[in-house]
């Protein structure tokens, strides 16, 4: 009953450095999403994947690289960290007209 | 395009006031509604939904109904409590497959006792 699963949830890193976060999700949903939520603000789509093997870009995407090699599980990836990519990232998925689940976050701090 | 826009926060009141989050949308088809509620240091969760026209959604206490002729979907609670501040938000899917669920920006909830 695990739902979606997000790790890790806390990391820090340093400017320059690179790490990627993992979303798995074991409700065969078809789609996933990555947001980043700053203090006080709302959601803002990073990137989304439709099925296995696509990928599309959201309204943020710049800095961010994701993958969809299997249906259960959604990359996230950091190239080069920087202080603005400081957030709380959460993973979603959903099936097209159903509800989203959502991960428990993880929260990034670039130094 | 598809879009959400909901009132802005914070929304501040006293306990067992009532309380109107609203929400209006743009949506090309028949979408979904829902209403999604992030509580402090935690992931949003599903709080109701409505998937057709005058459908009412519920769930601990808090109510919206989906009007189609004014494409709203408002947030209702006869009386609130201190455990309802969090973020509400409010988002429509659409059943085509490269449509993606589409968020507002969310609305602080504050109660005071």
């Amino acid at each position: 009953n695990a739902g979606v699963t997000q790790t890790p949830k806390f990391r820090v890193l340093k400017t320059g450095q690179s790490m990627t976060l993992l979303c798995a999700q074991d409700m065969n949903h078809e789609y996933m999403y990555w947001y980043r939520q700053d203090p006080g603000m709302g959601l803002r789509l990073i990137h989304y994947s439709v099925g296995e093997g696509t990928t599309a870009k959201g309204e943020v995407p710049d800095g961010y690289n994701v993958s969809r090699l299997k249906k259960q599980n959604f990359l996230l990836g950091l190239e080069s960290a920087a202080p603005s990519q400081t957030s709380v990232y959460f993973c979603a998925s959903t099936d097209s007209w159903t509800e989203a689940f959502f991960g428990q976050g993880t929260r990034l701090t670039v130094v | 395009g598809n879009s959400v826009t909901q009132m802005e926060g914070p929304v501040t009141l006293s306990e067992e006031a009532f309380l109107t989050i609203n929400c209006t949308y743009t949506a090309t088809g028949y979408p979904s509604l829902f209403w999604y509620v992030q509580y402090p240091g935690e992931g949003l969760q599903l709080l109701l939904k409505a998937t057709k026209a005058d459908d009412k959604g519920s769930n601990k206490g808090f109510e919206a109904t989906y009007r189609k002729e004014t494409t709203s979907f408002h947030l209702e609670k006869g009386s609130v409590q201190v455990s309802d501040s969090a973020v509400y938000f409010c988002a429509l899917s659409l059943m085509n497959r490269d449509d993606k669920i589409i968020f507002g920006k969310g609305t602080r909830l504050h109660i005071l006792p």
